[in-house]
């Protein structure tokens, strides 16, 4: 059960777009349409952004979106904002009935 | 609005138990599947465990497999996390989740 592939930092400046890949395998994110993404700031609990790829839960902002393309899940994160500084993480479903994790992309917003 | 409340962490010796609890509120508790998830101190999150809606399916992570069980208890709308030969990298916040909402966690330190 190896853990799904996210970069490890990014950064951006408030109004920009970013993109935050998630690497898997076809025993994966390339499976199934099941993967979600979190937020977490420090000290708090993470929180769900994205769930089935693309499907944003009511009260998530529509800043951000997902999308997925063969075996990479992606978030985009638009007009980022101070607040979008925090710890990202993606997670699938895999064939083999376990769910991977990302390693996680900490945010900077500048 | 959802509500996940865990509660059973504590400090416990390598080789303990522990059983951790997740009540739930809000949704309807057996029409999801449930996960156990951690976060050692400073670090990523990690998969744990899954529950089917039913209780009737159960998967966990290698690295707990043959000492951890999940269950559930649909009349009471809770969830369960049984932790067997705990090891010192157990040591984790453990939070209970689902596609509605994750709890605030419980903080289990193994350690002697």
């Amino acid at each position: 059960q190896s853990a799904l592939t996210q970069p490890a930092s990014m950064s951006g400046s408030p109004g920009q777009s970013i993109t935050i890949s998630c690497t898997g395998t076809s025993s994966d994110v390339g499976a199934y349409d099941y993967v979600s993404w979190f937020q977490q700031h420090p000290g708090k609990a993470p929180k769900l952004l994205i769930l089935d790829v693309s499907k944003r839960p009511s009260g998530v902002s529509d800043r951000f979106s997902g999308s997925k393309s063969g075996n990479t899940a992606s978030l985009t994160i638009s007009g980022l904002q101070t607040e979008d500084e925090a710890d990202y993480y993606c997670a699938s479903h895999s064939t083999s009935g376990a769910c991977l994790f990302g390693g996680g992309t900490h945010l900077t917003v500048f | 609005e959802v509500h996940l409340v865990e509660s059973g962490g504590g400090l416990v010796q390598p080789g303990g138990s522990l059983r951790l609890s997740c009540s739930a509120s809000g949704f309807i508790f057996s029409n999801y599947w449930m996960h156990w998830v951690r976060q050692a101190p400073g670090k990523g999150l990690v998969w744990v465990s899954r529950i089917t809606g039913d209780g009737r399916s159960t998967k966990n992570a290698d690295s707990v497999e043959g000492r951890f069980t999940v269950s559930r208890d649909n009349a009471k709308n809770t969830l369960y996390l049984e932790m067997n030969g705990l090891r010192v990298e157990d040591t984790a916040m453990y939070y209970c989740a689902s596609d509605v909402g994750w709890g605030q966690g419980t903080l289990v330190t193994v350690s002697s």
